[in-house]
């Protein structure tokens, strides 16, 4: 069945460090694909989506593009700070299928 | 614009009794989603609700049960509760759902704070 695999985590990373949470999906024809993000203590929240094949979501430093080819949706932050860590999670949102997984922790150490 | 809106923040039970947690979508959107987020389980969809009826359950037992009203607000009924219920119950709402009996959109999923749920 249509699934998504995201990177395992925890991740933990020193400030201003490259990050890199992978995500494929096993389904084709997403309309869109969506990272949504959980900082402790709270529900989660949009971080970026990507409204169709090879469109790049970007919010808060962090990119995510949608490459239909290779069926990936990676999430990308060129340098990371403290305030990133949370726990990540990459989502297919079709409506009558609801896949979030375990997400992926980021620690990010001063 | 208000945002999704959970009560209670906490709520704590004992084994055996029900729970009911409530939540009040943002104005405007029709679906709202139940998830539950036990430690180390992730998030686990439940039930989602679009315009009063029950459109999908995930893999849980019938003692969690729910509904819609009117007003789109939802309640989810935990009966019998056991000790591995214990997690953060989430609720999200959307634009997505239904129209004229096809579904509509993939529209972003709006989180409320969620209801911390403890079984003793």
């Amino acid at each position: 069945g249509n699934s998504v695999t995201q990177m395992e985590g925890p991740v933990t990373l020193s400030e201003e460090a490259f990050l890199t949470i992978n995500c494929t999906y096993t389904a084709t024809g997403y309309p869109s694909l969506f990272w949504y993000v959980q900082y402790p203590g709270e529900g989660l929240q949009l971080l970026l989506k990507a409204t169709k094949a090879d469109d790049k979501g970007s919010n808060k430093g962090f990119e995510a593009t949608y490459r239909k080819e290779t069926t990936s949706f990676h999430l990308e932050k060129g340098s990371v700070q403290v305030s990133d860590s949370a726990v990540y999670f990459c989502a297919p949102p079709k409506v009558d299928q609801f896949y979030f997984g375990t997400g992926t922790s980021l620690t990010v150490i001063p | 614009e208000a945002g999704v809106t959970q009560s209670p923040t906490h709520l704590i039970k004992t084994r055996g009794q029900q729970a009911t947690l409530r939540c009040s979508p943002i104005s405007g959107h029709t679906s709202v989603y139940w998830y539950q987020q036990a430690l180390g389980l992730g998030l686990q969809f439940l039930l989602w609700y679009d315009e009063g009826e029950e459109r999908n359950r995930g893999n849980f037992p019938p003692r969690f049960s729910g509904r819609q009203f009117p007003n789109y607000s939802s309640e989810l009924n935990v009966n019998a509760l056991e000790l591995e219920d214990s997690a953060l119950y989430l609720c999200a709402s959307s634009l997505a759902g239904l129209a004229g009996g096809r579904l509509r959109g993939y529209n972003e999923q709006f989180f409320g704070p969620g209801t911390r749920l403890t079984v003793l």
